[in-house]
């Protein structure tokens, strides 16, 4: 049993440059979020999904897009990368939204 | 609108002793209150979670907190605290009336338990 599995681990991008990460989950659950983990800053919400087909705006949505086009995949895409992106961005996922969240192990992205 | 604060960046305590770190939140409605811990390299892990019921709240590797309504804080703690304790903790809050909203988190609090 994986959990949440992101992919990739690590990426180095040049500024304006593209990516999407990749979030996995195999434990049926309906909520899957993204976060980023930036120094003195705690995890701020990217986006997040209450379901199949479904996305929301979370804190800083700004320059990143989401989708779920499938249950157990959330995805999240940079259009054009820049240096504020420079973060460790973590997937997690819930059976509800009171629910314990797990977390997948991280992606550390810098954008130079 | 659910906002949480950890008051400490750092907590530093010796082996054996009491451990606590806090947690204070604001909500417009009924708090639901989760802690979470982060060991180096590693995504977080859930510890536990006030919904409802019993004011003090067990989980995991002996970790329990304390929901006070009056003064709105939930803060964890451990009787003893072990090397292998020493992690970044992170509380959550979500405000109940919020429907689907998801839970805030706290900018952590760093453990170090000296040997």
């Amino acid at each position: 049993n994986a959990g949440v599995t992101q992919t990739p681990k690590f990426r180095v991008l040049k500024t304006g440059q593209s990516m999407t990460l990749l979030c996995a989950q195999d434990m049926n659950h309906e909520y899957m979020y993204w976060y980023r983990q930036d120094p003195g800053m705690g995890l701020r919400l990217i986006h997040y999904s209450v379901g199949e087909g479904t996305t929301a705006k979370g804190e800083v949505p700004d320059g990143y897009n989401v989708s779920r086009l499938k249950k157990q995949n959330f995805l999240l895409g940079l259009e054009s990368a820049a240096p504020s992106q420079t973060s460790v961005y973590f997937c997690a996922s819930s059976l509800g939204v009171n629910t314990e969240a797990f977390f997948g192990q991280g992606t550390r992205l810098t954008v130079v | 609108a659910q906002s949480v604060a950890q008051p400490e960046d750092q907590v530093n305590v010796a082996e054996g002793n009491p451990l606590t770190v806090k947690c204070t939140y604001s909500v417009s409605g009924n708090p639901y209150l989760f802690w979470y811990v982060q060991y180096p390299n590693r995504g977080l892990q859930f510890l536990l979670k006030y919904i409802t019921g019993d004011n003090l709240v067990k989980g995991s590797y002996g970790f329990e907190a304390e929901f006070n309504k009056s003064q709105t804080s939930f803060h964890l703690k451990k009787p003893s605290a072990l090397v292998s304790d020493s992690a970044l903790y992170f509380c959550a809050v979500r405000d109940g009336w919020s429907g689907n909203t998801p839970l805030v988190f706290g900018k952590g609090t760093r453990l170090s338990v000296i040997a």
